[in-house]
């Protein structure tokens, strides 16, 4: 059973970097499918931030490319996300999922996810 | 606003039928695959619908997916109070080289 964990630091302050880290059980993550981070506001919809493939590849949300970075460890089977320059506007519940793909195509199949945990930006 | 346009809410009654729309363009929905995802009160969101109509193990027969052109549909049919929830569609935006997330639709079972 593949099973994913959130960790970090749920309080971060404005201008700081945001970092979260997921862990990964039930599957090596050196071995197929994206892996990727979609966040959620409070009482917001759900927004897609970015994933990575095991060769190190990314795509990230162009509204926020500037300012994350997902990386792989594949050593502690665990990703993660940096997010720098944070604002209030980047609180929000974040989680981690796996993506799949089809024929070589992304097809945003998120089939596992982590809980969530929520990170507020203070000022 | 999202790339992908929901309404913000259906209801229905127990027992009855709905339709969610999603709605977008040749860069995302037109040439590329839609999933559909549940989403409960305070939990994580789960997959009802991947590749425009397939169902994961373990998800009823009254969901199902469809798609035409740049419009992708979630039915439901035997409406349950306990499928009270918002519902999101998804899809990969060619343009943006991203995923992309409707801005999701509340469902009320009256």
């Amino acid at each position: 059973q593949v099973q994913l964990q959130e960790s970090g630091p749920g309080l971060v302050r404005a201008s700081e970097t945001l970092s979260l880290t997921c862990s990964v059980s039930g599957y090596s993550i050196s071995t197929a499918y994206y892996w990727g981070w979609v966040r959620q506001p409070p009482g917001k919809g759900l927004e897609w931030i970015g994933i990575i493939f095991r060769t190190g590849n990314t795509y990230y949300n162009p509204s926020l490319k500037s300012r994350v970075t997902i990386s792989l460890d594949t050593s502690k089977n665990q990703f993660s996300l940096n997010l720098i320059s944070v604002t209030a506007a980047d609180t929000a519940v974040y989680y981690c999922t796996r993506d799949d793909t089809f024929g070589g195509l992304i097809v945003s199949k998120f089939d596992y996810w982590g809980q969530g945990m929520l990170v507020t930006v203070s000022s | 606003q999202s790339v992908l346009t929901q309404p913000p809410s259906v209801s229905a009654a127990p027992g009855q039928k709905v339709t969610i729309s999603c709605s977008g363009s040749s860069s995302n929905i037109g040439n590329n695959y839609v999933s559909w995802y549940q989403q409960l009160p305070g939990t994580a969101p789960k997959l009802l619908i991947y590749q425009n109509n397939l169902r994961p193990s373990g998800i009823p027969d009254r969901f199902s997916g469809s798609k035409s052109g740049t419009s992708a549909t979630l039915g439901i049919t035997g409406l349950q109070t306990g499928d009270e929830a918002d519902y999101y569609c998804a899809t990969w935006d060619t343009s943006l080289s991203a995923g992309v997330f409707g801005g999701g639709t509340k469902l009320t079972v009256l």
